[in-house]
């Protein structure tokens, strides 16, 4: 079946650490994106990429890197410098602008 | 400044009830809107995709309305079902040179009771 796999479903960090959150997609979409989601907010972009090779940052970028070195995958790494990493990270692949599938997500929390 | 507000923040209903949930946008230009349905702890999953000359969408039990005159939409959800249970999501597309970026409502936290 045609879909984006997130792993791990569930992930615990001690403080100091930097985390790797894994995003897969064989849809064949060109578009990924990385949203956080706290409880009672919006979705907020944390990157995108359009294409392999080349990423922008989105509106919450600082504390998070991200690679696309394949079409496939877009690796999410939440750095120690992020202030506040605890909430649920949504993976998201596009053909089209504005059309997202969603995987099932990661929540992230700091011990 | 573009934004996307959604009432009720939550709503309780009972099994076999109506309801109607809203979304406000400020997005211009606007391109479309989608309302996604999100299970706790779930990614979200599009229920419909509303364009700027669409002003009715159905899908099964859902029915989305635009009025893009007032930049409003609505969902309603027709004889409720315990998997309704969710949260729903507006989410406006903006269009013109920012084709593409997205704003989301915070969503709408729906729970039907037995």
């Amino acid at each position: 079946d045609g879909g984006i796999t997130q792993s791990p479903k569930y992930l615990f960090r001690k403080e100091g650490q930097n985390v790797t959150l894994s995003c897969e997609q064989n849809l064949n979409h060109d578009a990924m994106y990385w949203y956080r989601q706290d409880p009672g907010q919006g979705l907020r972009l944390i990157y995108y990429s359009q294409i392999v090779n080349d990423f922008q940052k989105g509106d919450i970028a600082e504390g998070y890197s991200v690679s696309r070195e394949k079409k496939e995958s877009f690796p999410l790494t939440v750095t120690s410098a992020q202030k506040n990493p605890t909430a649920f990270y949504l993976c998201a692949s596009s053909y089209a602008p504005g059309e997202l599938f969603f995987g099932e997500g990661s929540r992230l929390t700091v011990l | 400044k573009n934004q996307v507000e959604q009432s009720p923040q939550s709503l309780i209903i009972l099994e076999g009830k109506n309801c109607t949930l809203q979304c406000n946008y400020t997005v211009s230009p606007f391109s479309n809107l989608r309302w996604y349905k999100q299970d706790t702890g779930r990614g979200p999953v599009s229920l419909t995709i509303m364009t700027f000359s669409e002003n009715t969408k159905s899908n099964g039990r859902y029915t989305a309305t635009l009025d893009a005159d007032t930049k409003q939409s609505s969902l309603h959800i027709t004889a409720s079902q315990l998997s309704d249970s969710a949260s729903y999501i507006c989410v406006v597309s903006a269009g013109g040179s920012t084709l593409g970026r997205l704003y989301f409502g915070r969503g709408t936290q729906l729970t039907v009771w037995p």
